[in-house]
């Protein structure tokens, strides 16, 4: 089936630099959305793209629409404790009209004080 | 933002017993929900494309007869595991489609697990 690479698999970082992860693939995506998922509970959507090379920013997160349509990254500026967690890229195919979303393997972050 | 609730947010049941799950938008119509499975330590796998009104789309390799889904309304979907084992503990995460914001609202989870 269809597969996001997403990387790192994980973070161990302290607590003010910057992280970065990414998603590859190698289908083409209409829509990129990154997630992110404390433990027990549901994903939740921090930012979604849109348009090929589209930058969009959330407060101190930053992603971006590859230009080729077929990777995205998020950046996150002075981390903070409370930015742990799972990190999920996901695509909806340009084939799709259902919806469906692809995930990524998720990146685990943990923040050091 | 909109919201998606699940029951229950969690259960323990015994070998071979059946259990229902409910995903409810409760401030949208869906005519699309989602289901997916999540392993420990792993991402979320799409196991169907639940419809309003008409069956489900299942996965490659996810057993329709084992994993019922009926989405009766647009404000509802259930997924029922039908004769649980212990491989099938998992925690079982539905999303509901907002269509007029083309954007996916996922539920808490339910953590099920067979003794």
């Amino acid at each position: 089936g269809q597969q996001l690479n997403q990387s790192p698999q994980s973070m161990f970082i302290q607590e003010g630099e910057d992280v970065s992860m990414n998603c590859t693939s190698s289908s083409i995506f209409n829509t990129w959305l990154w997630y992110k998922q404390d433990p027990g509970e549901g994903p939740v959507l921090l930012i979604a793209l849109y348009k090929a090379g589209e930058l969009t920013s959330n407060g101190r997160l930053t992603a971006q629409f590859g230009i080729t349509r077929k990777d995205s990254f998020l950046n996150i500026s002075a981390s903070i404790p409370s930015d742990v967690g799972i990190y999920f890229c996901a695509g909806q195919l340009r084939s799709s009209n259902t919806g469906k979303l692809i995930f990524g393997q998720g990146t685990t972050l943990q923040v050091k004080p | 933002g909109a919201v998606v609730s699940q029951h229950p947010s969690w259960v323990i049941c015994k070998s071979g017993t059946s259990v229902k799950i409910e995903c409810r938008s409760l401030d949208f119509q869906a005519t699309t929900m989602f289901w997916y499975r999540q392993f420990p330590k792993q991402s979320l796998m799409l196991m169907a494309t639940s419809n309003e009104g008409s069956k489900a789309t299942y996965e490659q390799g996810v057993e329709k007869d084992k994993f019922l889904i009926n989405h009766a309304s647009l404000t509802l979907s259930t997924l029922t595991v039908t004769s649980a084992h212990p491989e099938d503990s998992s925690f079982y995460i539905c999303s509901a489609r907002d269509p007029d914001r083309d954007e996916q609202f996922f539920g808490p989870g339910t953590r099920l697990t067979v003794l």
